[in-house]
């Protein structure tokens, strides 16, 4: 199976920070990784997809990058409703695998 | 609209068995393969099972395969997940979702809870 190692777990930011996250795969996915935002009580929502493809509906300030084992999640300019857990998820191979996740929360 | 309405979910002794239902509306169904995930409770998504446009493919996490059996009806557009020898580990939400590779459309789950 394809391991997916998030950094960091917790994320400390304040709004208009810029934050990025790291997703590392055990083995070489190419581009075929997703980026999900997950609000408490709420299904994940995808943001990123093919490593660096927004969804239309996602705002610029969300940018994905990377290829083959390691790969990005940066948010600029953070805002209020940033604040969730964002997890990557491989789609190279069955079976699918996420990552355990990277909570931010308010400084 | 797209809508998935997940149902079947509830408390099922160790060993026991569920059948859960996802209700699809809003998008040729027949078109699309459909996943099941599940997430328990202060974890990360899991993907557990998922099932091709016309049933003859299905993929299993290997938690789950002999226990677990997706399926789908192309008719009414419903899509599967029967549950049998439930574990405690087996407690979550479970979700169901359109697609093989990334998930964009997501019901709002059925719980699963594994106790005696």
């Amino acid at each position: 199976d394809i391991q997916l190692t998030q950094s960091p777990s917790f994320l400390s930011a304040s709004v208009g920070d810029r934050v990025t996250i790291t997703c590392r795969a055990s083995q070489d996915i190419s581009t075929f990784l997703a980026w999900y935002q997950q609000k408490p009580g709420r299904a994940p929502k995808v943001l990123i997809y093919a490593a660096s493809a927004l969804l239309s509906e996602v705002p610029s300030r969300f940018s994905g990058g990377g290829s083959g084992t390691e790969f990005t999640l940066t948010v600029s300019n953070l805002q209020p409703e940033d604040f969730a857990t964002y997890y990557c998820q491989q789609l190279y191979r069955y079976p699918r695998t996420f990552g355990h996740g990277t909570k931010v929360e308010i400084e | 609209e797209v809508q998935l309405v997940e149902s079947g979910g509830g408390l099922v002794q160790p060993g026991g068995s569920l059948r859960l239902s996802c209700a699809a509306s809003g998008f040729p169904f027949s078109r699309y393969s459909m996943t099941w995930v599940r997430q328990a409770p202060g974890r990360g998504p899991e993907w557990v099972a998922t099932i091709g446009e016309d049933g003859s493919e299905t993929y299993y996490v290997d938690s789950v395969r002999g226990r677990f059996t997706i399926s789908r009806d192309n008719v009414d557009n419903f899509v599967t997940l029967q549950v049998n020898s439930v574990r405690a580990e087996d407690t979550a939400l479970y979700y169901c979702t359109i697609g093989a590779g990334w998930y964009e459309h997501w019901g709002r789950g059925t719980p699963v809870t594994v106790s005696s």
